[in-house]
């Protein structure tokens, strides 16, 4: 069964830092990744997804991911936070018959503090 | 399209009383989960609908949990005879029918059983 690890529960930064979102993932075949934010009393938002190609891919809101297939990892980065990007933040491996997504494993998640 | 709605927001039930829950997908999209997020945790999978079949329950869905989605539109999650480990945000989330497609989610409905 696929699993997801996140191993930071939470992450302050200074704004206009940078920063880097870990996630391990664990699955048998070629995986289907995805980074979501949360804000508090909301519901998820899709930051990214990796599907094939380039193992270097570009999201919403100045956000990009690296896939790196020997590390079983997904890291989130941003080369500069804003102090709207506080929230909490999800990584997912999507996995289901046929190698379709429908069925998303998340990780425990990363809230992330940004002082001004 | 406004995106997935979810109604309630917010519940509050006593213990031992049924509630029921409701998802309207984006109207195009012909799969609908449903995902339970307890404090502190990822959201788990609960079940997925692809039109009005139910093709998959996760074991975290017992017998006093209920979902059906008529006519493959909307739809709607019944809990019975609530405990307070029933206690979590339910959210709903809908795609297309594709390999590649990406989940759009509600805002979730936040269930507090006292």
């Amino acid at each position: 069964a696929q699993s997801v690890t996140q191993p930071d529960i939470h992450i302050t930064v200074s704004e206009g830092a940078s920063l880097e979102l870990r996630c391990n993932y664990s699955y048998g075949a070629t995986p289907y990744l995805f980074w979501y934010v949360q804000s508090p009393g909301q519901g998820l938002q899709l930051l990214l997804k990796y599907f094939s190609g380039d193992t270097l891919v570009q999201g919403i809101k100045g956000f990009e991911a690296e896939f790196k297939r020997s590390q079983s990892s997904f890291n989130l980065r941003k080369p500069s936070v804003h102090w709207s990007d506080a929230a909490e933040y999800f990584c997912a491996v999507g996995a289901g018959s046929g190698g379709s997504n429908y069925k998303l494993t998340f990780g425990k998640g990363t809230l992330l503090t940004v002082n001004p | 399209d406004t995106g997935v709605s979810q109604n309630p927001r917010h519940k509050i039930t006593k213990r031992g009383q049924n509630v029921t829950f409701r998802c309207d997908p984006i109207s195009e999209h012909n799969r609908l989960y449903w995902y339970r997020q307890t404090l502190g945790q990822g959201p788990e999978f609960l079940t997925y609908f692809q039109n009005e079949a139910q093709l998959e329950k996760s074991r975290l869905l017992s017998d006093r949990f209920s979902a059906e989605r008529p006519k493959g539109s909307f739809s709607t999650l019944e809990i019975q005879r609530t405990e307070q480990g029933d206690s979590a945000m339910y959210l709903c989330a809908s795609s297309f029918a594709s390999t590649v497609a990406q989940a759009f989610f509600g805002q979730g409905t936040r269930l507090t059983v006292v």
